[in-house]
């Protein structure tokens, strides 16, 4: 079955530095990739959306790189800020499934002063 | 938050009772999507539409029906609620995919807090 994985474990990182967050996942061929952030109570927004031809897509301090032989995705926060601290959700498309979207659990930030 | 609302935004009911949460959009798309999430579990596909009348069955679809007769109301209906139905619900939605980041991407509501006793 499909499965996607993100690291369990909460990152702590101290502000300035950068936080690089793992996706992976197996028995997949996805069309794209797609990054969520989720703070406490509310639903999860769209951070990043890279597709399976692409190697890496950047929007601000964000990166997110894509390796479909590894089947991996890696999401990284540059020069990060406390406000940066929340939950971040891989994601993928799902198949038969109308575009919806099957997610990872989750990776917990925090970014310390 | 793109045009979506939920309601209730919170709910507290009784085992057996029959649960009906409404989720509303004003972006007009296509698709709209219900998802739980539960601790150790992340997000998980309840039941989608693809359109006014249109809907299949998501992952964890046992114990809930859905219902879609206009294009900006998807009704998600927990016929006789239990208490593994204890949840905090979230309904989506997006468009026909485009090629274009905006158009392949979901938009979340604020979710329902439900709790089953």
């Amino acid at each position: 079955s499909q499965k996607i994985e993100q690291n369990s474990e909460a990152l702590n990182i101290q502000e300035g530095k950068t936080a690089t967050l793992t996706c992976n996942y197996t028995n997949y061929s996805p069309a794209y990739l797609q990054w969520y952030r989720q703070d406490p109570g509310r639903g999860p927004v769209f951070l990043l959306l890279i597709r399976e031809n692409e190697k890496e897509k950047r929007k601000e301090r964000l990166k997110v790189t894509f390796d479909t032989t590894l089947k991996q995705s890696l999401f990284h926060i540059t020069a990060s800020q406390p406000a940066d601290s929340a939950t971040y959700l891989c994601a993928l498309d799902m198949s038969n499934s109308g575009y919806a979207l099957n997610f990872g659990k989750g990776t917990s930030l925090l970014v310390t002063p | 938050d793109a045009g979506i609302t939920q309601s209730p935004r919170h709910k507290v009911t009784e085992t057996g009772t029959p649960v009906t949460l409404r989720c509303h959009q004003t972006e007009n798309h296509r698709y709209m999507y219900w998802y739980r999430q539960d601790p150790g579990h992340g997000l998980r596909l309840i039941h989608y539409s693809y359109g006014v009348k249109d809907t299949d069955k998501g992952e964890v679809s046992d114990g809930y029906s859905v219902s879609r007769s206009k294009t900006e109301d998807f009704l998600l209906t927990l016929e006789s609620a239990t208490s593994s139905q204890t949840s905090v619900y979230f309904c989506a939605i997006s468009d026909l995919p485009g090629g274009d980041a905006s158009t392949d991407t979901q938009y979340f509501g604020p979710g329902t807090r439900l709790t089953v006793l």
